[in-house]
C-alpha cells in the first residue's frame, strides 16, 4: 500500500542553522501539507500546497519558513534559522484530489531537535 | 478562532471493554469532522469521516457518531484490544478551506490494560 515518507526520521541542530525536511508524498497526490506537533501539545497546521503554489498557510508558518517542491516526487520544508521553539515533530500529509471525502495521508514524521 | 477539544485526557480499559471518547467543536463553517488515531511517535492514520449529513459512521470496531447542531461528536470502540492503545484525535474542517486546513483536537491518550 503506498504511503508517505520522511526523511530523516530525527533531526539534530544547533540554533541558527538552517534545516530541511523531506517528504515523498504518494505518487498521484495533488496536495501537499506540514504540520507540526510540539511535545504534549495538538497537532497544528502550517501550510498547504498545491499546483506548485502555497494555497494556506497558517500564523506559525512565517518568513523563517518555505515549502518546495523541486522535482515530480519531493516535497521540502525549509526552516532557515532555526530557533529552540522550533523543537517539534513534523509531519507532511497528502491527499489525492479537493473533495471533502479525499483523506489526508501522513507520514511518519521527523523528530527536529534544536540545540 | 476555531477550536476542537476532547475529552477525557487520557483514559486506561481493560481489554476487551467498550470506551466512548468525546469532541466538542466550535470550528464554522463546519465542514467535516474526522477521528484519527496516532501510535506513540507515528503521524495520524484516519479511522472516520463525516460530514454534516451524516450521524454516525462505522470502522469494524470504532463508531463514531455526529450531533452537528451541539457540535459534538463521540468515538466508540468496541471490545477493545491492546493494539487500540494510542491516541484518538479529533479534527474539524471548515467549508472554507475545502478540506484543507485542518483543526485538531489535543487527542484522548487510551491505554488498553489486559
Amino acid at each position: 500500500e503506498p504511503e508517505v515518507t520522511q526523511t530523516p526520521s530525527h533531526q539534530v541542530t544547533q540554533m541558527g542553522q538552517e534545516v530541511i525536511l523531506r517528504c515523498v508524498p504518494i505518487s498521484n497526490h495533488l496536495y501537499f501539507y506540514w504540520y507540526r506537533q510540539i511535545l504534549g501539545q495538538k497537532v497544528e497546521f502550517l501550510v498547504s500546497f498545491y499546483n506548485n503554489e502555497i494555497s494556506e498557510k497558517s500564523e506559525i508558518f512565517d518568513d523563517q519558513f518555505s515549502v518546495e517542491r523541486p522535482d515530480g516526487s519531493n516535497f521540502t520544508l525549509k526552516i532557515r534559522s532555526t530557533k529552540l521553539e522550533d523543537s517539534a515533530m513534523y509531519f507532511c500529509a497528502s491527499r489525492r484530489g479537493g473533495g471533502f471525502y479525499n483523506e489526508q495521508f501522513f507520514g511518519p514524521g521527523t523528530r527536529l531537535t534544536v540545540l | 478562532k476555531n477550536q476542537v477539544e476532547q475529552s477525557p485526557q487520557s483514559l486506561i480499559i481493560l481489554e476487551g471493554k467498550n470506551c466512548t471518547l468525546q469532541c466538542n467543536y466550535t470550528v464554522s463553517p463546519f465542514s467535516n469532522l474526522r477521528w484519527y488515531k496516532q501510535d506513540t511517535g507515528r503521524g495520524p492514520v484516519s479511522l472516520t469521516i463525516m460530514t454534516f449529513s451524516e450521524n454516525t459512521k462505522s470502522n469494524g470496531r470504532y463508531t463514531a457518531t455526529l450531533d452537528a447542531d451541539t457540535k459534538q461528536s463521540s468515538l466508540h470502540i468496541t471490545a477493545s484490544q491492546l493494539s487500540d492503545s494510542a491516541s484518538y484525535i479529533c479534527v474539524v474542517s471548515d467549508s472554507r478551506a475545502a478540506g484543507n486546513k485542518l483543526t485538531f483536537g489535543g487527542g484522548t491518550r487510551v491505554l488498553v490494560k489486559p
